[in-house]
């Protein structure tokens, strides 16, 4: 088993860049996928990112992934911040036998 | 389009059983790759088990031996029967369903609430 560490949470002001970091603690974070979702107050999750650097249609360019290799951690850019932008952000990762989600950060835009 | 919809949910007692459904439409079941996931009042999401297409299941530790997740291919329908449920199961259930087989789970349903408690 192995798990994802995110920041609890950011805030930024709106026109600015975030970035929000997503922790592999043990295996390598570029063996397996990773997603970013975003989940509003009473919703379902959404898919932002999908295999570490995909976006869904529909979802603006602002969003971007990457993954690092020497810090074996994934990373959720949002450029050109908006209030709507304003949510809970997860990491998910797996192994054959497990899937992982982060702790989730919570993203303030003020 | 790709639908999903959760229902069973409701109030049980420590230490009752529930089952859960998921029902499907756009899709089949049976090809995909499913799992359940839950999110606690005020906390994060958890996964809870997986069911790949050829059969194979797997779950979180803080289920496993309580809870089995299953499906109807005749009803597309994926299911999650729990049993000795705990007050910490307390949680919104979302089915979700993994499109490219890559752990990209691209739909989920609307969730479906189960309170345990006395």
């Amino acid at each position: 088993n192995f798990m994802l560490t995110q920041p609890h949470s950011v805030s930024e002001s709106p026109g600015k860049t975030v970035t929000i970091s997503c922790t592999r603690s043990s295996g390598s974070i570029a063996s397996y996928y990773v997603q970013w979702y975003q989940q509003r107050p009473g919703s379902s999750p959404t898919t932002v990112i999908f295999e570490d650097n995909q976006r869904p249609s529909g979802v603006p360019d602002r969003f971007s992934g990457s993954i690092d290799i020497s810090s074996n951690s994934a990373s959720l850019t949002i450029s050109g911040l908006k209030t709507e932008d304003e949510a809970d952000y997860y990491c998910q990762s797996y192994d054959p036998s497990d899937v992982v989600f982060g702790g989730g950060t919570k993203l303030t835009v003020l | 389009e790709v639908q999903l919809v959760e229902s069973g949910g409701g109030l049980i007692q420590p230490g009752g059983s529930l089952r859960l459904s998921c029902a499907a439409s756009g899709f089949n079941v049976s090809w995909s790759y499913m799992t359940w996931v839950r999110q606690a009042p005020g906390k994060g999401l958890e996964w809870v088990s997986l069911l790949y297409s050829g059969g194979s299941t797997y779950y979180a530790d803080s289920v496993k031996g309580r809870f089995t997740i299953s499906r109807d291919i005749s009803k597309n329908t994926l299911y999650l029967q729990m049993n000795s449920l705990r007050a910490e199961d307390t949680a919104v259930y979302f089915c979700a369903r993994d499109l490219r087989r890559t752990g990209w789970y691209s739909h989920w349903g609307q969730g479906t609430l189960v309170t345990v408690s006395s």
